[in-house]
């Protein structure tokens, strides 16, 4: 089994619809994050999580929140969908500062 | 603040050369940590490599290698003799102790032809 997994994979939805992409670990780390990738973008953080009780906001908040419901669940929601939020959406984790980040598959959204 | 710039937008190249991947970054951590990611077109991430900032040595790793200069903020990945299973999109990316998160460079697509 993946130790990281993210559904759904892929996603079609209308503008203003709200959306939820969520993200399970099996590695028991503690950190988790969430990232958009963009053609020639690359990577960018939208909101990361250290903990249960801790959330921050990454470089591209706007649009979007999320969830920690437990050490290995981390949800990413979009309130009321818009088309600039297609993309593909990574979940990552770690365990310590300095660690590299473990991804799932992506969630490929796209928004009419 | 952290940056990472892959210069290198495309790379094109025949089988079996060689070719080196540019990453150029800033930081004003002493203590930091550079990465390289593999984004094959099936789309996953793949962890290739972590280097922190005290650590200068140069990696080798069978047909990789990566060069690490401090003088020049550079952390370059080579791929020597290149396969077609090489092909994909190659990010480099920095952390910053203070920090605790992952800057990336735009990546580097790179394809290699039979």
């Amino acid at each position: 089994d993946a130790d990281v997994t993210q559904t759904p994979r892929n996603r079609i939805t209308k503008t203003g619809k709200r959306i939820m992409l969520e993200c399970s670990q099996t590695k028991g780390h503690d950190r988790m994050y969430w990232y958009r990738q963009d053609p020639g973008l690359g990577l960018r953080l939208i909101y990361y999580s250290f903990d249960v009780k801790d959330i921050n906001k990454g470089e591209i908040s706007d649009g979007y929140s999320v969830s920690r419901q437990a050490q290995a669940k981390f949800s990413l929601s979009l309130e009321s969908a818009i088309p600039n939020q297609t993309a593909l959406y990574f979940c990552a984790t770690s365990d310590l500062p300095g660690d590299g980040q473990f991804f799932g598959p992506g969630t490929r959204l796209t928004v009419l | 603040a952290q940056k990472v710039t892959q210069a290198q937008t495309e790379i094109s190249v025949v089988e079996k050369e060689d070719v080196t991947l540019d990453c150029v970054y800033e930081t004003r951590d002493t203590t930091y940590y550079l990465f390289w990611y593999k984004q094959p077109p099936s789309g996953e991430l793949v962890f290739l490599i972590r280097r922190n900032s005290f650590d200068e040595q140069n990696e080798i790793s069978g047909r990789y290698s990566w060069n690490f200069q401090k003088s020049t903020s550079s952390f370059n990945f080579t791929i020597t003799a290149s396969q077609v299973v090489d092909s994909a999109v190659y990010f480099c990316a920095l952390s910053e102790q203070g920090a605790q998160k992952l800057v990336f460079g735009q990546g580097t697509r790179l394809t290699i032809n039979p």
